[in-house]
């Protein structure tokens, strides 16, 4: 049983292009969650979702950034026009259900997004 | 929304010696306190969780302490080995839904020959 499978491991963009990461979540997972760590800081969520709904995005940034989960295929995280200051590693998380007594969140390995 | 600190932010000892790491949080409705342990260059990996309806929970070195009343959890590792050095970060689930965590800032806990 595959764990959750972020790529690519590393990315690397010019400012103004787009960066597209990519996570497949746990087989049987339907529950997809984003976070953020900042160079040498915690992990910041970003955004929840299940197949074809985004169920909570309170923590995206209000420009540039989108996320889906379609009914087939993988999740994506797409930041437009990147900045320095999107450079960060970005982790994706997985968990069987939207139930409060499900078990972990179990992550990948994460994309280390480096903008030049 | 819930709002986790930690601390401390580095914390070094002595082989052999305990290490501990305090977490607050802010929702009293938070039912689920993941710890993760995070190397280098390396995805979180969960070490110990605990509930809310359980005040102590213990795996062969690793520990953890709940006070609902407080709001406080702790992570109380004995006996510490070189391997056990890493970043240490603490989580609360809240009452967003789902499995969404709100972590501490770290601790990055060196163990020293």
């Amino acid at each position: 049983n595959a764990g959750v499978m972020q790529n690519p491991r590393h990315l690397v963009r010019r400012r103004g292009q787009e960066a597209r990461l990519r996570c497949s979540p746990m087989k049987g997972h339907s529950h997809v969650y984003w976070y953020r760590q900042l160079p040498e800081e915690g992990l910041k969520f970003m955004v929840y979702l299940q197949k074809e709904n985004i169920i909570d995005e309170s923590g995206m940034p209000k420009e540039r950034f989108s996320a889906e989960f379609p009914k087939e295929g993988p999740s994506i995280l797409r930041i437009q026009q990147v900045v320095r200051g999107d450079s960060a590693a970005y982790f994706c998380a997985s968990s069987p259900s939207r139930n409060r007594d499900s078990t972990e969140a179990f992550f990948g390995q994460g994309t280390r997004l480096t903008v030049v | 929304g819930e709002n986790v600190e930690q601390h401390p932010s580095t914390l070094s000892v002595q082989e052999g010696d305990s290490a501990v790491i305090k977490c607050t949080y802010s929702d009293s409705a938070s039912n689920y306190f993941p710890w993760y342990k995070q190397e280098l260059g390396k995805r979180p990996q969960l070490i110990i969780d605990i509930r809310s309806n359980v005040g102590e929970k213990k795996d062969q070195r690793i520990a953890v302490t709940l006070n609902k009343t407080a709001k406080h959890f702790s992570l109380h590792i004995t006996e510490t080995q070189p391997e056990d050095s890493a970043v240490y970060f603490c989580a609360a689930r809240g009452t967003g839904g789902g499995n969404k965590l709100t972590f501490g800032t770290g601790t990055q806990l060196k163990v020293e020959l």
